[in-house]
């Protein structure tokens, strides 16, 4: 069983939804969270950092992390086209010297 | 702003060649790695380093070695590239316990 599981889609939206992404994962050692979004052609920027459970917001988006589920989210509210783009999840455990660990990453397509 | 640059954004080589990917990151960052990103099977780790010429193996070290002689550099090379080689390949860096920047990439074509 890899460590973390996303459904890699395609997700496809109309402009203005509310898209919801997620991902799971089986280690409970894991502590701190992470968004990226990958533009095509491009390497994964750093979209959402999160340290231990809880939500955190930034403009249109939030990130939710249950850690009794060992479940992640990602929500972008009045989704646009500029949103559309590769969604990686990733986290990692202290001990690791940095080490991360990905989901295989969601293609999002949000059409005007 | 973390500046994570790679040498070349596209290159093609011949099986067999031995091909060097160089990365280079301006924030003094102890951790460095390198990933294979393919359709379908996502980021990949091959190598990673925490210091100075120090170094681990990742998921699929075969066929890869790294070299980390400066801080803010760090090597990849390809011993005798093959087909299978042909991916694109990201660079990170970060400090301990903190997000991963990552380079634009390198699309490595081996004919």
């Amino acid at each position: 069983q890899k460590e973390v599981e996303q459904d890699p889609g395609p997700l496809s939206v109309p402009e203005g939804a509310i898209v919801s992404l997620n991902c799971t994962y089986s280690n409970s050692a894991f502590q701190y969270f992470m968004w990226y979004r990958q533009y095509s052609r491009k390497g994964p920027e750093l979209l959402m950092y999160t340290y231990s459970s809880g939500n955190k917001e930034d403009g249109r988006f939030t990130a939710q992390v249950d850690k009794s589920s060992k479940y992640i989210s990602l929500f972008i509210r009045d989704s646009q086209p500029s949103d559309s783009a590769t969604y990686l999840c990733a986290m990692g455990r202290g001990s690791t010297l940095g080490r991360l660990y990905f989901g295989r990453g969601t293609q999002l397509t949000v059409w005007p | 702003d973390v500046k994570v640059t790679q040498s070349s954004r596209y290159l093609v080589k011949r099986t067999g060649e031995k091909v060097f990917l160089e990365c280079v990151q301006d924030m003094d960052h102890e951790n460095m790695f390198w990933y294979r990103q393919d359709p379908g099977l996502g980021l990949r780790l091959i190598y990673f380093s925490y210091d100075v010429k120090m170094k681990e193996k990742g998921d699929i070290p075969e066929g890869y070695s790294v070299s980390r002689e400066k801080k803010e550099r760090f090597s990849l090379i390809l011993e005798s590239a093959s087909t299978n080689q042909t991916s694109m390949y990201l660079c990170a860096s970060s400090s301990q316990g903190q997000p991963q920047h990552f380079g634009d990439g390198t699309r490595l074509s081996i004919l």
